[in-house]
């Protein structure tokens, strides 16, 4: 089975740090991706990326950064923690198969601000 | 106005019952996606379906391209049923997701 392993269940940090959440993939998947979900909005894009090194713009990146320096890893960062960004984060990693994307989600990271 | 709607929004049902959630969406899609999430834990992916109609145990997941609208049918419902269940389109490397259907299965 694939597996996304994020690092954290829970985090908590304070307004202004600089937070990073990791999430490694075991299967080889080409794309990875970032999403945040807050009650009332469902799962919204943040940041995904089709390859080492290459990143794209989701629907709310502001206030983040992405690095991909493995094929296996997909690190998202908050460079100044802010109170709004309070939320549930998944990670998801997909690969292309025919027309459709073998799609798969790790557990999610529960990240308060304070 | 989101991409894919579902409903209902929340939904109580009593152990045992047959369980329906609706989704439609509006955009173009090659593969509607269900997906299960438990309270506190990640997602599980349930079905993806282009045409016809899946079958895993006691879940059934069908779509109808021309009405661009899936079910997600839940056959004799159990507390462990509780969950949120979300519809996902993809097209490309688009995905679109619902807000998902928060379902209590009551014993």
């Amino acid at each position: 089975d694939v597996k996304v392993t994020q690092s954290s269940r829970y985090l908590v940090k304070r307004t202004g740090e600089k937070v990073f959440l990791e999430c490694v993939q075991d299967m080889d998947h080409e794309n990875m991706f970032w999403y945040r979900q807050d009650p009332g909005l469902g799962l919204r894009l943040i940041y995904f990326s089709y390859d080492v090194k290459m990143k794209e713009k989701g629907d709310i990146p502001e206030g983040y950064s992405v690095s991909r320096e493995k094929k296996e890893r997909f690190s998202l960062i908050l460079e100044s923690a802010s109170t709004n960004q309070t939320s549930m984060y998944l990670c998801a990693s997909s690969l292309l198969t025919g027309n459709h994307y073998g799609y798969t989600f790790g557990s999610g990271t529960r990240l308060t601000v304070v | 106005k989101n991409e894919v709607e579902q409903s209902p929004q929340n939904l109580t049902a009593q152990e045992g019952e047959f369980i329906t959630i609706n989704c439609s969406y509006s955009v173009g899609i090659s593969a509607l996606h269900w997906l299960q999430q438990h309270p506190g834990g990640g997602i599980v992916s349930l079905f993806m379906l282009s045409s016809g109609k899946k079958k895993h145990g006691r879940l059934i997941a069908t779509i109808n391209i021309q009405e661009k609208h899936s079910s997600l049918h839940i056959t004799a419902s159990h507390p462990r049923d509780s969950a949120v269940y979300i519809c996902a389109g993809s097209g490309g490397n688009q995905f679109y997701f619902g807000t998902g259907t928060s379902l209590t299965v009551i014993p």
